[in-house]
């Protein structure tokens, strides 16, 4: 099983800023593999990237992801208040599919 | 655009069977994609349980295999979730979703549904 590791655990920051959040694997994930995805109180997860570069439809250009290997990152630029949720990155190359234990982000 | 419903009893007794149903619209579950349940726990966060193919196959989490059971029933275009003999550790939001295939993020999830296991 490939553990995802995220750090920060909690991320504080002022708006109009940029957040980095990270995740590390266990082991080598292909860059087609790797998704990152938004938790808000009482909402489904959004997906906001794929294949560790691609934003999903209808994302804004504020999200950007990168990364290889077993270092990516995801990066929200210009921090807005609407950004407080739990961010986590995902593996979907082995099974079984893991996430990694999420980065809450405060503004 | 795939939309995605979970339905069930919120409340289950420890050492019992959750059971939840998610009902797809906008989509025939008989023409592909892969359907998923995956819940979160504030401790954990979260954890893909299985998936089932349209065909009926089926993929678990090996944490989880002994305990779980997941079906499609292409005639009501919905599928289902079985996890049995419960405890306080399952307490969590369940949600239904789909994969467009066996290797791919989750691209539409239904909205949740908390359940709690009670002693």
């Amino acid at each position: 099983e490939i553990v995802l590791t995220q750090s920060p655990g909690t991320l504080s920051l002022s708006p109009g800023v940029r957040a980095t959040l990270s995740c590390r694997a266990s082991q080598s994930v292909d860059t087609s593999y790797l998704a990152w995805y938004q938790l808000k109180p009482g909402q489904a997860p959004r997906l906001l990237i794929y294949g560790t570069f691609s934003r999903a439809s209808g994302i804004p250009d504020r999200f950007s992801g990168s990364g290889s290997g077993t270092d990516f990152s995801l990066r929200i630029s210009r921090l807005e208040p609407e950004d407080v949720a739990v961010y986590y990155c995902h593996q979907y190359r082995t099974s079984p599919y893991t996430f990694g234990q999420g980065t809450k982000l405060e503004i | 655009q795939v939309q995605l419903q979970e339905s069930g009893p919120r409340l289950v007794k420890s050492s019992e069977t959750l059971s939840l149903t998610c009902a797809v619209s906008g989509y025939s579950i008989s023409n592909g994609y892969y359907w998923a349940w995956v819940r979160h726990t504030p401790g954990k966060g979260l954890e893909w349980i299985g998936s089932v193919y349209h065909s009926g196959d089926t993929y678990y989490n090996p944490s989880l295999k002994s305990r779980v059971t997941i079906s499609a029933d292409t005639s009501k275009n919905q599928f289902s979730l079985k996890l049995k003999s419960v405890t306080a550790a399952d307490t969590a939001v369940y949600y239904c979703a789909t994969l467009t295939s066996f290797y791919s993020f989750f691209d539409y999830w239904g909205q949740g549904a908390l359940v709690t296991v009670s002693s």
